[in-house]
């Protein structure tokens, strides 16, 4: 039974490079989230999606970031261009509704942009 | 502007005695709480969660306990086990919307 996926694991590039992460949310479940993890602000939420649809953005940093969920098994967050500032761990969840029932976290993308 | 807080960046425990992790929060419309335990190169997995609507919940070893009038849950496990390392994040929801998460607690279990 396999949980959330997430590629790629580890991703090294240089500032100014687009990055792309990926996320395939555990079948069935119609709620995603992207998260970014940091030392200094700890576990942020950047943006979620129900049903494929972005509910809210709010966390996402600035126009550089760009999430999409063309269908309920796949989801990207996208980088364009990447900085440095942007390394980081960065986890999708998925779950069967919002808050009230557990996320299921992926193993993270831990991103360094030189 | 952090609306749910874990003070405590670290706390180290001796193993089989009770560990208590803390968290605070702002929002007084936050109706559910959870708390999630994360390893090194893990994503973070659901641990235990309380609804507002109690004061206490109890999941073999571990307990989670509310406080409204002081905006303060608290984790506590007992006992303390070598397996228990691990980071453990507070978070909270309000009407079922997204949840916020704390910056985390890392905890040591000390043999």
């Amino acid at each position: 039974d396999a949980g959330v996926i997430q590629s790629p694991r580890h991703e090294v590039t240089e500032m100014g490079q687009e990055v792309t992460l990926r996320c395939k949310p555990i079948s069935g479940h119609n709620s995603l989230f992207w998260y970014r993890q940091t030392m200094m602000r700890g576990l942020e939420l950047l943006i979620y999606f129900n049903n494929n649809v972005p509910i809210d953005d709010s966390g996402m940093p600035e126009d550089r970031f760009s999430a999409k969920m063309p269908n309920a098994s796949f989801s990207t967050l996208k980088i364009q261009p990447s900085e440095p500032r942007d390394s980081a761990v960065y986890f999708c969840a998925s779950s069967l509704k919002t808050a009230y029932n557990e996320q299921f976290f992926g193993p993270g993308t831990r991103l360094t942009v030189l | 502007d952090q609306q749910v807080k874990q003070n405590s960046p670290s706390l180290s425990v001796q193993e089989g005695r009770i560990s208590i992790l803390n968290c605070d929060y702002t929002n007084s419309m936050f109706d559910y709480f959870l708390w999630y335990k994360k390893y090194p190169a893990e994503g973070p997995t659901f641990l235990i969660s309380i609804s507002s609507i109690k004061d206490k919940n109890e999941d073999g070893r571990f307990t989670v306990f509310l406080n409204k009038s002081a905006k303060h849950l608290s984790l506590h496990i007992v006992p303390s086990q070598p397996g228990d390392s691990a980071v453990y994040f507070c978070a909270a929801s309000e009407r079922d919307d997204k949840i916020i998460f704390g910056k985390g607690t890392r905890l040591h279990i000390l043999p």
